[in-house]
């Protein structure tokens, strides 16, 4: 079984600036995969970025980025020069060997402001 | 192919009523997810295809939930004499292959029980 933590239910930042979102995760296995996913009000999952347990670098997408570390089991999002389209729920979430399924957090609800 | 399509994207239906949703995965996708979503929670796995086969099941998943997804492209899930507690965001996601490095999300469908 795996977990994911996030606990920040909400978090505010101004526009430009940067922001770090967090998510921890508890699991034994050895391959795994996390992921970073946006919601707006719309409903609709918007995939962020991905890192992969034997990925040495952190990934990046653009103005996303996830600061991996592996030791404290920790998958940090950092959203640079936020924008106010950036207002969203974020989830944090994890799936192990196979595939199979994701396990997700209960989310950061972001709020850009001027 | 623009993405997963779901159908509706909203629902109301009385209790005991018979609901049934329609998911249509990104065309190369063997694999085909279902999450439900509550308010204020992350999504949560319910099952998932591979191709024509249901390879697993959540236990949140009762008896009076079925998918199918007979031909390997769409799938569908019928809820059965519906409660209030099945009022929730149904997401269906589509990945290609085992590994997904991403899942991509539908916009949900949402139900809402009277």
């Amino acid at each position: 079984a795996q977990k994911i933590t996030q606990t920040q239910p909400g978090m505010f930042v101004q526009e430009k600036e940067a922001v770090t979102l967090d998510c921890t995760y508890d699991t034994s296995d050895q391959s795994y995969g996390l992921f970073w996913y946006k919601q707006p009000s719309s409903g609709e999952m918007i995939f962020l970025i991905y890192q992969g347990s034997y990925d040495e670098q952190n990934a990046t997408e653009g103005r996303y980025s996830l600061n991996f570390q592996k030791a404290r089991k920790s998958a940090n999002l950092v959203i640079s020069a936020s924008q106010l389209g950036d207002s969203a729920m974020y989830f944090c979430a994890a799936y192990t060997g196979g595939g199979n399924k994701l396990t997700f957090g209960t989310g950061t609800q972001l709020k850009v402001e001027l | 192919d623009t993405g997963v399509s779901q159908d509706p994207r909203h629902k109301i239906t009385k209790r005991g009523q018979n609901v049934t949703f329609r998911c249509d995965p990104i065309s190369e996708h063997n694999r085909l997810y279902w999450y439900r979503q509550t308010l204020g929670q992350g999504p949560e796995f319910l099952t998932y295809f591979q191709n024509e086969a249901q390879l697993e099941k959540s236990r949140l998943l009762s008896d009076r939930f079925s998918a199918e997804r007979p031909k390997g492209s769409f799938s569908t899930l019928e809820i059965q004499r519906t409660e209030q507690g099945d009022s929730a965001m149904y997401l269906c996601a589509s990945s290609l292959g085992a590994e997904a490095t991403e899942a991509f999300f539908g916009q949900g469908t949402r139900l809402t029980v009277v």
